[in-house]
């Protein structure tokens, strides 16, 4: 199985930073990562796909990029609904398979 | 629009059975396969496995194979989940979810249900 591990676990920010999550994953896997953002009680959100695509209507603050087994998504201003969870997921082979995730908190 | 929609919260017993649905609405059922995802409290996204909605055979990720079973009524356009024997461990929210919907199989979710937590508690 491919494992995929972020960084940090915690990041504690406040409203206008940039803020940049790393992803790694075990073996390459191209560019068949995706990132979500969940927030407390609800289901994940696509953020991102294929490493660097932005869903629709995702807002252009998001931006993912990297290839291979290095990946990471920034944030370029922080928002207030910005504070939540983040997963990555590599969708390149089976079992597909998330990172830990990474919470998003107030400073 | 696409919509999935989980059944309600379920507490069972430990040796217990639960069947979790989901209905999909707003596009072909039978075009995009149903993937299910556990998140137990507190705890990351774990890929269960998915079933292909339009023969019915189901794949499942290694830690799933046994007790978890996957089925469709694809003349209400619904997925199933059914785990039976279930353990205090089972206790998570369990999430239906279906691909975005690139031509490929190489596709990440792009549409999940709200959830169903399944809590297991004598």
């Amino acid at each position: 199985d491919i494992q995929m591990t972020q960084s940090p676990s915690t990041l504690s920010a406040s409203v206008g930073d940039r803020v940049t999550i790393t992803c790694r994953a075990s073996q390459s896997i191209s560019s068949w990562l995706a990132w979500y953002q969940q927030k407390p009680g609800k289901a994940p959100n696509l953020l991102i796909y294929k490493a660097s695509t932005l869903e629709s209507g995702v807002p252009s603050r998001f931006s993912g990029s990297g290839s291979g087994t290095e990946f990471t998504v920034t944030i370029s201003s922080l928002q207030p609904d910005d504070f939540a969870t983040y997963y990555c997921q590599q969708y390149n082979s089976y079992p597909w398979t998330f990172g830990q995730g990474t919470k998003v908190e107030i400073k | 629009q696409v919509q999935l929609v989980q059944s309600g919260s379920e507490v069972k017993n430990p040796g217990a059975s639960v069947k979790v649905s989901c209905k999909a609405s707003g596009y072909t059922f039978t075009t995009y396969s149903i993937n299910w995802v556990r998140q137990a409290p507190g705890q990351g996204l774990e890929w269960m496995g998915w079933i292909n909605t339009n023969v019915g055979n189901p794949t499942y990720a290694g830690g799933f194979r046994g007790r978890f079973v996957f089925s469709l009524d694809t003349s209400v356009s619904t997925a199933y989940l059914q785990i039976s024997s279930l353990k205090a461990e089972d206790t998570a929210v369990y999430y239906c979810a279906r691909l975005r919907g690139a031509a490929t199989a190489r596709d990440p979710f792009g549409y999940w249900g709200q959830g169903t937590l399944v809590t297991v508690s004598s």
